[in-house]
């Protein structure tokens, strides 16, 4: 079964400073890999994703993720933090070409971030 | 352009009574799923849905029915609350691999 695990529970930094959030996910095959964001109080949304091709991935607001097959990884980072990304993070993954597979989850990464 | 949207977004119920969530959605996706977000374990599948009257048990479906009439809507009925039923709850849909979630449903059982 697939399985993802996200190493940080809690991450606080200062305003500028460099995030790496770590994700790995156990599965012999190939994947999808998704990170989410979630906003104080408000629902999830689709920071990135990654199905094939470069395996760099740009998304929203400045993130971008690497998925390195050895390493069974897709770390989520960004060069310098805001205030406004203080949220929760999930790392996700599901079975590809096979629209309407749920998505399995990490257990989130608290980010906050001092101004 | 509506979404997915959920009701209520807030309830409070005791325990043993019976409770709809409804989740509704303009897209015409295809695929939709219920989820429930607890501390300590992200978000896990409860059921999901191909199309409409066609429905199917995620990872933690005990006490929780769901029906599917219309492609638009998703209604998660928890037929007698119990009190590790308190969470929120996330609706999503998906025509293809990429899911959409709504705002969420906090759900307190007393």
């Amino acid at each position: 079964a697939q399985s993802v695990s996200q190493h940080n529970h809690h991450v606080i930094l200062s305003e500028a400073a460099s995030l790496e959030l770590g994700c790995n996910y156990s599965y012999g095959g190939t994947v999808n890999l998704f990170w989410y964001v979630q906003y104080p109080g408000q629902h999830l949304q689709l920071l990135l994703k990654y199905f094939s091709g470069d395996p760099l991935v740009k998304g929203i607001k400045g993130f971008e993720a690497e998925f390195i097959k050895s390493k069974f990884s897709f770390n989520l980072r960004k060069p310098s933090v805001q205030w406004s990304d203080t949220a929760e993070y999930f790392c996700a993954v599901s079975s590809p070409n096979q629209a309407g597979t749920a998505l399995i989850f990490g257990k989130g990464t608290t980010l906050s971030v001092s101004s | 352009d509506a979404g997915i949207t959920q009701s209520p977004r807030y309830k409070i119920t005791e325990t043993g009574r019976q409770v709809t969530l409804m989740c509704h959605q303009t897209w015409s996706h295809s695929y939709m799923f219920w989820y429930r977000q607890d501390l300590g374990h992200g978000l896990r599948l409860i059921y999901y849905s191909a199309a409409a009257d066609i429905t199917d048990k995620g990872e933690v479906p005990d006490g929780y029915v769901v029906s599917r009439s219309k492609t638009e809507n998703f209604p998660l009925t928890l037929e007698s609350a119990t009190r590790s039923q308190t969470s929120v709850y996330f609706c999503a849909s998906s025509e293809s691999e990429t899911q959409y979630f709504g705002p969420g449903t906090r759900l307190l059982v007393l």
